[in-house]
């Protein structure tokens, strides 16, 4: 079946630094990736949607300074948190689909939990 | 509103048993209703995809049941497993025009089996 891996799986960082988190698609090609957020106990907030070759569009409230989104293949999207702070610490899951439309498969990574000092 | 409402929030129960979570939604227009199951401190792994024209489709133990016109689903367990213990996802899709999916998420049920 197909497989998304998202690296790293937990990463610590101090205050005011960045940390890149990655996803990828192992065997197949992702014309669509999606970036999600969940707090303990709630259930996945949709961060963007990132399209190959393209702007990943944000969702209302997500600062698209603050969250990168470089969908640079299309079987790689890294999600770049600048200048973490506390606040930002969370449980980031990303997802791929190989088409755009219907009812393609949606197929999760397993999440990078990110603590911010 | 778009939006995806589970019940109930929690629910223990002893292994073996059978339960049924639900979903209601008022996402329109509809695309797909998807059931996900998320273990703790992973990422969210699909159980069933049903479209408007599905009234039930089975994985297993797990079967789902869509009702396009009250627009609810359910999802039954049955006979349970201490490795059923997590949470269960209702997403539903929102179509755009040209195709374009947007999911709207509920809250999910966190399930926990006992021995």
């Amino acid at each position: 079946g197909a497989v998304v891996s998202q690296h790293p799986s937990r990463v610590i960082c101090k205050s005011g630094t960045s940390v890149k988190i990655e996803c990828r698609s192992l065997d197949f090609q992702a014309t669509t990736m999606f970036w999600y957020r969940q707090f303990p106990k709630q259930s996945l907030m949709l961060m963007a949607t990132s399209n190959e070759g393209s702007k990943a569009t944000y969702e209302q409230g997500v600062e698209k300074d603050k969250f990168l989104i470089n969908h640079a293949s299309l079987t790689l999207s890294t999600l770049t948190v600048t200048s973490a702070h506390p606040e930002d610490s969370s449980f980031y899951i990303c997802s791929a689909s190989q088409k755009r439309e219907g009812n393609s498969p949606l197929h999760f990574g397993n999440g990078t939990r990110l603590t911010v000092t | 509103k778009n939006q995806v409402e589970q019940s109930p929030q929690s629910l223990i129960i002893l292994e073996g048993k059978n339960c049924t979570l639900q979903c209601n939604y008022t996402v329109s227009p509809f695309s797909n209703l998807r059931w996900y199951k998320q273990d703790t401190g992973r990422g969210p792994v699909s159980l069933t995809i049903m479209t408007f024209s599905e009234n039930t489709k089975s994985n297993g133990r797990y079967t789902a049941t869509l009702d396009a016109d009250t627009k609810q689903s359910s999802l039954h367990i049955t006979a349970s497993q201490l490795s059923d213990s997590a949470s269960y996802i209702c997403v539903v899709s929102l179509l755009f025009s040209g195709g374009y999916n947007k999911l709207i998420f509920g809250a999910g049920t966190r399930l926990a089996v006992h021995p």
